[in-house]
C-alpha cells in the first residue's frame, strides 16, 4: 500500500524554525515528484512547494526564501525546513506524491498524508 | 500567478441530482487542471488529471472537460459520500495554484 506520514509539525513562536518530515512506502520513491500543500484553519488548499525526482525544486513566492525542500531518497522520507515562521504560516501541511512517474509532469497529486499542523504563535 | 475562480462556492443539491462546477482561469493553462475531493478532516483526494482523465479508483459519475481558460467537474446522480469541498488545481505555470473551493452540500 502506498503511504505517506508526516510528522514535525508543533507550536513555534515567530521568527522560529521547523522542519518536517514525510515518510514514504510502497512505492518507488525516487522516481516521483514530491510536494507540500498547506491549509490553513478554515480555509482552502495553498501549494507550498515540490521537488522533482532528481531534486529540481519550486517554491510559492509566500515561502520562498524561507523555506526548503529535499529529499532524501536512500530513507524515503520529504523534508521541508521551514525558517523565518510567521503568524500566517499556521496551518495543517500536508505531503504528497505527484500521480505520474514522468519526468517533469506533475498532472495531479495522487497519494496525501493525513497532515501535521504547524502553529506559529508566541 | 494564475488564478483560479470556482463557482459557485456553494451548491445545495439533493442525492441523485446531478453537479456542475465551475473553474476559471485567468489565463490559459491549456489542459493542464487538476480536480481534488476533500471531506472535513480528510487529505485532499485527486478526482481528475489533465482536465478529463479520472484518477484510479475513482467513479465513473465524476466527469471533468474543458480547455483553456474554462472548466467543469460534473459529478452525475449525486451520492450522499460526493457532498464535499471540490477544488481545481493548475499546473500551467509556477506557482501551482489551487482555486478557492467549490463547497457541494445537501
Amino acid at each position: 500500500e502506498v503511504q505517506l506520514l508526516e510528522s514535525g509539525g508543533g507550536l513555534v513562536q515567530p521568527g522560529g524554525s521547523l522542519r518536517l518530515s514525510c515518510a514514504a512506502s510502497g512505492f518507488t520513491f525516487s522516481n516521483y515528484a514530491l510536494t507540500w500543500v498547506r491549509q490553513a484553519p478554515g480555509k482552502g488548499l495553498e501549494w507550498v512547494s515540490l521537488i522533482s525526482g532528481s531534486g529540481n525544486t519550486y517554491y510559492a513566492d509566500s515561502v520562498e526564501g524561507r523555506f526548503t525542500i529535499s529529499r532524501d531518497n536512500s530513507k524515503n522520507t520529504l523534508h521541508l525546513q521551514m525558517n523565518s515562521l510567521r503568524a500566517e504560516d499556521t496551518a495543517i501541511y500536508y505531503c504528497a506524491k505527484v500521480r505520474s512517474a514522468a519526468a517533469g509532469n506533475y498532472d495531479g497529486f495522487d497519494v496525501w498524508g493525513q497532515g501535521t499542523m504547524v502553529t506559529v504563535s508566541s | 500567478e494564475i488564478v483560479l475562480t470556482q463557482a459557485p462556492a456553494t451548491l445545495s443539491l439533493s442525492p441523485g441530482e446531478s453537479a456542475t462546477l465551475s473553474c476559471r482561469a485567468s489565463q490559459s493553462v491549456d489542459r493542464y487542471l487538476a480536480w481534488y475531493q476533500q471531506k472535513p478532516g480528510q487529505a485532499p483526494r485527486l478526482l481528475i488529471y489533465d482536465a478529463s482523465n479520472r484518477a484510479t479508483g475513482i467513479p465513473a459519475r465524476f466527469s471533468g472537460s474543458g480547455s483553456g481558460t474554462d472548466f467543469t467537474l460534473t459529478i452525475s446522480s449525486l451520492e450522499p459520500e460526493d457532498f464535499a469541498v471540490y477544488y481545481c488545481q493548475q499546473r500551467k505555470n509556477w506557482p501551482i495554484t489551487f482555486g478557492q473551493g467549490t463547497r457541494l452540500e445537501i
